[in-house]
């Protein structure tokens, strides 16, 4: 079955620190993956997404991810957090049935100043 | 632009009460959805349109009742409902259902 493990429940960093969030997906095929952020009581905004080509992608607010096929893996990084970061980061996978996300269950990033 | 307009921000409404949310786009997608979802967890899917016409229910209970007038606008009309449906209601549209979905910034709700 499809599924993507964020293995990190909470993360703390201070600001100015490198961050990286860890994602992992199970999925035969090749992925369609998404970085979304969440500020409380905030819809999810669009960071980044890969589909195919170049495996280092770029996103908005100075975040990119990885794509490691050998290693199922689609990690976020920054290299200085600001504390307007602060948020929950949800990994996603794009299902087989055409409309379907697959969430993982999101990282929650708190920034000390 | 990306953007997706949800009203109302915040909703309050009795366990009797008939209310509606209201969704709306203006990027030319032709799918969008209905998402649920509760504190600290991600978005649970709940409805999908796709060219207006529902595509997927995922078995959701009838006291939520999805609506697509046009391309533009989705309502979910709720009626009924019982203190667990209380949440953040999120729309999101996507040029189609393959497509990247963009999320509006949801309704809070809560049944009393």
């Amino acid at each position: 079955a499809q599924s993507v493990t964020q293995p990190d429940i909470h993360i703390t960093v201070s600001e100015g620190a490198s961050l990286e969030l860890r994602c992992n997906y199970s999925y035969g095929a090749t992925p369609y993956l998404f970085w979304y952020v969440q500020s409380p009581g905030q819809g999810l905004q669009l960071l980044l997404k890969y589909f195919s080509g170049d495996t280092l992608v770029q996103g908005i607010k100075g975040f990119e991810a990885e794509f490691k096929r050998s290693q199922s893996s689609f990690n976020l990084r920054k290299p200085s957090v600001h504390w307007s970061d602060a948020a929950e980061y949800f990994c996603v996978n794009r299902g087989s049935t055409l409309g379907r996300l697959y969430f993982g269950r999101g990282t929650q990033l708190t920034v000390w100043p | 632009d990306t953007e997706v307009t949800q009203t109302p921000k915040h909703l309050v409404m009795g366990m009797t009460n008939k209310k509606s949310l209201k969704c709306e786009q203006h990027m030319g997608h032709r799918a969008m959805y209905w998402y649920k979802q509760k504190a600290k967890k991600p978005p649970e899917l709940m409805f999908v349109y796709s060219y207006e016409k529902l595509s997927i229910n995922e078995s959701v209970p009838s006291r939520f009742s999805p609506e697509c007038p046009n391309s533009s606008l989705l309502n979910l009309h709720l009626h009924a409902l019982q203190p667990e449906d209380s949440a953040l209601y999120l729309c999101a549209s996507s040029q189609s259902s393959q497509e990247t979905q963009y999320f509006g910034p949801g309704t809070r709700l809560l049944v009393l």
